[in-house]
């Protein structure tokens, strides 16, 4: 079976710092696609990142790093230079191949406040 | 311009009734899913269809029914409504057929609240 771990229920951060969100996983496939996800207060779910379980560099998209370590089965989320707007919670989550029904996974996210 | 919507955004509604919710994509994807956030915000996968096939029907009461009439919607019709389906409801989209890592996009989601 499929899991996605977060162990982080909140975070804080102070504002234009780094922060790392923790995602472990666990799965026999293969072949897996992992996301991160940002749900802010308004509610919506935001696609922020993608990461191949082939892929030989880690996912970076902006202020969105991916530091995937396949052997630990982690998927981390570093976000660079926090702004006031990262405040949200954040969904890690995973897409296997093999079982070919393409649902995702999810983790039970991490709320990040961003301190001024 | 909106990519996956959802209607109605919001719905407060009487245990017993019937009520739908509708989804729309304009990204011309293939596949179309519904996901439940109840009240902890655990999101779980519902249904799953690829070109108007069922592809994915989790464990779910099956006084839920999804429906979709063509590729780029799909409806969720619930009966008999109970306390417990109070929760958020969101509607997704990806690219290609179920065995791909593609990305989903999610639509705004429906607050269903039942009293």
């Amino acid at each position: 079976a499929q899991k996605i771990t977060q162990t982080q229920p909140g975070m804080f951060v102070q504002e234009k710092e780094a922060v790392t969100l923790d995602c472990t996983y666990d799965t026999s496939d293969p072949s897996y696609g992992l996301f991160w996800y940002k749900q802010p207060s308004s509610g919506e779910m935001i696609f922020l990142i993608y990461q191949g379980s082939y892929d030989q560099q880690n996912a970076t998209e902006g202020r969105y790093s991916l530091n995937f370590q396949k052997a630990r089965k982690s998927a981390n989320l570093v976000i660079s230079a926090s702004q006031l707007g990262d405040s949200a919670m954040y969904f890690c989550a995973m897409r296997g191949v093999s079982s070919n029904t393409g649902k995702l996974i999810f983790g039970q996210g991490t709320t990040l406040q961003v301190k001024p | 311009d909106t990519a996956v919507s959802q209607t109605p955004k919001y719905l407060v509604t009487q245990m017993g009734n019937d009520k739908s919710i509708k989804c729309e994509q304009n990204l011309g994807h293939d596949t179309m899913y519904w996901y439940k956030q109840d009240s902890k915000k655990f999101l779980k996968i519902m249904f799953s269809y690829n070109n108007k096939e069922l592809i994915i029907n989790e464990t779910v009461p099956n006084r839920f029914s999804p429906k979709s009439p063509d590729k780029a919607h799909l409806n969720l019709h619930i009966n008999s409504l109970e306390l417990g389906d109070s929760a958020v409801y969101f509607c997704a989209s990806s690219p290609y057929r179920t065995g791909s890592t593609d990305t989903q996009y999610f639509g705004p989601g429906t607050r269903l609240t039942v009293l």
